[in-house]
């Protein structure tokens, strides 16, 4: 079965620091790999998705992530955070060989607080 | 502008009274989707639809039902026997086929027991 684990329940970042919100991924072959935002009280928003080809993926807001099949990683980063990225993040795992990728398998979230 | 729309945004159940969520969306989509969120836990899955009046379960679809009637609607009933129904509920809609993963959520309904 597959499963993602977020470690960093919360992370605390300077605004103009760098961020990187890691993600690790549990499954037998390649995955389709996924990063979403959500806002408090809001839905979810699209942030970037990985489903082959070139591993560093280009997000919206900046962001961007890299597959690191060795690791099982897909860690998220932007290289300058600014207030309005506090929000909580998801990383999603999907089995790429299936039709469809309905069944994705969210992780538990990392909680981002923006500092001035 | 398209997107979804998720109403209401506050509900309140009874006990042993069913209550149903609005979804609707006016992106052309295909598949919906319905998650429910837990604080500190991911998003799981309850129901999904790939067409109209067909759909599956998820991983956690006990005591909740759905129809698909109409393309654009995905209304979910949080039935009795759903007793543990207090969560965030999520509506969700994407293109079908073989790269077709949730690309769009609404603003969600939170429900209450009272």
């Amino acid at each position: 079965a597959q499963s993602v684990t977020q470690p960093d329940i919360h992370i605390t970042v300077s605004e103009g620091a760098s961020l990187e919100l890691r993600c690790n991924y549990s499954y037998g072959a390649t995955p389709y790999l996924f990063w979403y935002v959500q806002s408090p009280g809001q839905g979810l928003q699209l942030l970037l998705k990985y489903f082959s080809g070139d591993t560093l993926v280009q997000g919206i807001k900046g962001f961007e992530a890299e597959f690191k099949r060795s690791q099982s990683s897909f860690n998220l980063r932007k290289p300058s955070v600014h207030w309005s990225d506090a929000a909580e993040y998801f990383c999603a795992v999907g089995p790429s060989r299936n039709f469809g990728n309905e069944k994705l398998t969210f992780g538990t979230g990392t909680r981002l607080t923006i500092i001035p | 502008d398209g997107g979804i729309t998720q109403s209401p945004k506050y509900l309140f159940r009874k006990e042993g009274q069913n209550v149903t969520l609005s979804c609707e969306q006016n992106l052309n989509h295909d598949a919906m989707y319905w998650y429910r969120q837990d604080p500190g836990q991911g998003l799981r899955l309850i129901y999904y639809s790939q067409i109209v009046n067909d759909f599956q379960k998820g991983d956690i679809a006990e005591g909740y039902s759905v129809s698909r009637e109409k393309k654009e609607s995905f209304p979910l009933t949080v039935t009795s026997a759903q007793k543990n129904p207090t969560a965030f509920y999520l509506c969700a809609s994407s293109i079908a086929g073989t790269e077709s993963y949730p690309q769009h959520f609404g603003d969600g309904t939170r429900l209450s027991i009272l």
